[in-house]
């Protein structure tokens, strides 16, 4: 059984550049959730889907950031125009759904950005 | 709101003693979910322990110990037996269970633990 993967473990871009980030949920999960964490920091929420519907988007989620989860798999995180802010560790969790609130999350191993 | 407390910043234990990691949560919820994160240097959060709101019994999973005091809202991580490995960031995490919610999890600030040999 494979866990949660993030594709790719590191980017370093350049301030303006659009970048996408990759998460493969285990694969029964039909609950998929994005967290960024800053240094020094817990992570955050970001959003989620149920399936492929996107229920649920934080407040930190600016017009710059993006998220589609196609046919209910893998999801891409898309962040245009990068600022130095954006700057963080991308963490992917999924979960099933179960009810309850009892769904445990497991997570992948991040994707770290650095924007210069 | 809800939020989650750590005051801990940094712990040290001695290898092979136990360890308290503490943790309050605030929500107007009764239906709610505590959870224990590990993070190490790598990144990865692994799952370490739940605990519900309704349960009767502290959790518990090998070395990990969850001691939830509802009345005072807290749900420390107790660590037994303590080895090299379990250095790390914990975090503690909390989720309502409400039908309606999102179910994101809210965390803390983490809490270092450095084991000493």
């Amino acid at each position: 059984d494979t866990g949660v993967s993030q594709n790719p473990r590191h980017k370093i871009t350049k301030r303006g550049q659009n970048v996408t980030f990759r998460c493969d949920p285990i694969s029964e999960h039909n609950r998929l959730y994005w967290y960024r964490q800053t240094l020094g920091q817990g992570p955050e929420f970001l959003t989620y889907f149920q399936n492929e519907a996107q229920l649920e988007k934080s407040r930190l989620l600016s017009d710059r950031f993006s998220a589609e989860r196609p046919k209910g798999s893998f999801s891409t995180l898309e962040i245009q125009r990068t600022e130095q802010g954006d700057s963080a560790m991308y963490l992917c969790a999924s979960s099933p759904y179960i009810g309850g609130g009892q769904e445990t999350q497991y997570f992948g191993p991040g994707t770290r950005l650095l924007v210069l | 709101a809800q939020k989650i407390t750590q005051t801990q910043p940094g712990m040290f234990v001695q290898e092979k003693e136990a360890v308290t990691l503490d943790c309050t949560y605030d929500t107007s919820d009764p239906s709610y979910g505590l959870f224990w994160y590990k993070q190490p240097s790598s990144g990865e959060m692994i799952f370490l322990i739940y605990q519900g709101s309704y349960d009767q019994q502290n959790a518990t999973e090998g070395r990990y110990s969850l001691n939830f005091q509802k009345a005072r809202k807290s749900a420390n991580l107790v660590i037994s037996a303590s080895q090299l490995g379990d250095s790390a960031m914990y975090f503690c995490a909390m989720r309502e269970g409400r039908r309606d919610s999102s179910y994101k999890l809210i965390f803390g600030s983490g809490t270092r633990l450095l084991v000493r040999p």
